[in-house]
């Protein structure tokens, strides 16, 4: 089982629809959870961060963490063709203090 | 504020040499990780220093090893390098007031023939 899972897409959605990524984590220690974006042939930049239960919105991106479940999504509201890029996950590990990334979900915006 | 730079940008080197990569953090940032990327395997966590010591590692060989100098720029260095090593390497800093977040350079793309 690997540590952060992300299903890898692509998830296709048209031009103002909301983009739900998910992803799920292994480590039940990890405290400190990152959305990062990358553009094909680029590198990730960060997106938003999230420590504690619940939402966490920040412009069009909404974060939202659920430690029992293990679960952390990220919802894109209005996505726009600019928001086509993969989402990378990610989880500090509560022993390691070693960021563990997802492999990713390739997000395509449809015109 | 500059961002993270990496040098070089490109490399191609064939199986049984080393390679040193160079990594100069955002202004002020102590803590440097590297990552490994590749297609397969996605990104994977290699090792972390601060203030010159390696604070953290990965799960990979004793062929991969870093360093950070005193004004926190840092290297790795692979040796004896193996086709599988071809990869996108990534360096982050971070920030002293938010430790886990990380600022990811431009990357170095390593292909090994």
């Amino acid at each position: 089982q690997k540590e952060v899972e992300q299903n890898s897409g692509p998830l296709s959605v048209p031009e103002g629809a909301i983009a739900s990524l998910n992803c799920t984590y292994s480590d039940r220690g990890s405290q400190s959870f990152f959305w990062y974006r990358q553009y094909s042939g680029k590198s990730p930049e960060l997106i938003m961060s999230i420590y504690s239960n619940g939402d966490k919105e920040d412009g069009r991106f909404t974060a939202q963490l659920n430690k029992a479940s293990q679960y952390v999504s990220l919802l894109i509201r209005d996505s726009q063709p600019s928001d086509s890029a993969t989402y990378l996950c990610a989880a500090l590990g509560g022993a390691t203090n070693k960021l563990i990334f997802g492999t990713g979900t390739l997000l395509a915006v449809q015109p | 504020k500059a961002g993270v730079t990496q040098t070089p940008r490109y490399l191609i080197k064939t199986r049984g040499q080393q390679v040193t990569l160079s990594c100069s953090p955002i202004s002020g940032h102590r803590s440097v990780s590297w990552y490994q990327q590749t297609p397969g395997q996605g990104l994977q966590f290699l090792f972390e220093y601060f203030s010159e010591t390696q604070r953290n590692k990965g799960n990979f060989p004793g062929r991969f090893s870093g360093r950070q100098f005193s004004n926190s720029r840092s290297e790795m260095n692979v040796s004896t390098l193996e086709l599988g090593d071809s990869a996108l390497y990534l360096c982050a800093s971070s920030p002293p007031s938010s430790t886990d977040t990380q600022y990811f350079g431009p990357g170095t793309r390593l292909t090994v023939l």
